[in-house]
């Protein structure tokens, strides 16, 4: 069975650092991933997803990701961090066989620091 | 509409009564989602329709929970006899479904469930 571990349920940076929010997974067959990230009172929006093919994927607001499959892992980066970036960001893998639901972990909370 | 409507987006039941919440997906998406959100945890995946087939619903925590999708289109997520465990943020999500599990989800902004 897939899932979806966050290291870090809360990460603290000062603007203008390096952002990195962890994701490691558990599938037994390739895997979709998904980064979604959620602003305080609203729903989830996606950031960016890996299907196939590159391996560093890139997504809005200046985020990417790298999925190593050796590493079984899929880490969120940034490079500056801006104020605007604080909030709750989900890691999430879906398979391509079976169901396709999305399983999600458990959430980082980023915090900005002026 | 142009995204998952959820409605309503702020409840508060007394305990032992019955609710009703409402999602609305994305035209044409076939497949939907429910999720709820606990104070600190992650999402928890309750159920999910695929179009006609039966519906995945290996996540609802109880027989007090079920949900119902109609005409392929609109779902109702309802709760029965409703406990102060239940409180929670419950997220709707729809997507292309059809075995592309490559597509994402979409969300709506989620109904606050407050039990007292």
């Amino acid at each position: 069975a897939q899932s979806v571990t966050q290291l870090g349920s809360h990460v603290s940076v000062s603007e203008g650092a390096l952002v990195l929010l962890r994701c490691n997974y558990s599938s037994s067959v390739p895997p979709y991933l998904f980064w979604y990230v959620q602003y305080p009172n609203q729903g989830l929006q996606l950031l960016l997803k890996y299907t196939t093919g590159a391996t560093l994927v890139k997504g809005i607001n200046g985020f990417e990701a790298e999925f190593k499959k050796s590493e079984t892992s899929f880490h969120l980066t940034k490079p500056s961090a801006h104020m605007s970036d604080a909030a709750e960001y989900f890691c999430a893998v879906s398979v391509r066989s079976g169901t396709y639901k999305y399983i999600f972990g458990t959430g980082t909370r980023l915090k900005v620091l002026a | 509409g142009a995204g998952v409507s959820q409605s309503p987006s702020n409840k508060v039941t007394e305990k032992g009564k019955d609710v009703e919440l409402r999602c609305d997906p994305i035209s044409g998406h076939t497949a939907l989602y429910w999720y709820r959100q606990s104070l600190g945890q992650g999402l928890e995946f309750l159920i999910y329709f695929q179009g006609n087939s039966a519906p995945d619903k290996s996540g609802l925590p109880s027989d007090r929970f079920s949900a119902e999708r109609t005409g392929g289109s609109v779902s109702t997520l309802t709760i029965q006899r409703t406990q102060q465990e239940d409180s929670a943020v419950y997220l709707c999500a729809s997507s292309l479904g059809g075995g592309q599990g490559s597509t994402e989800a979409f969300f709506g902004q989620g109904t606050r469930l407050t039990v007292v």
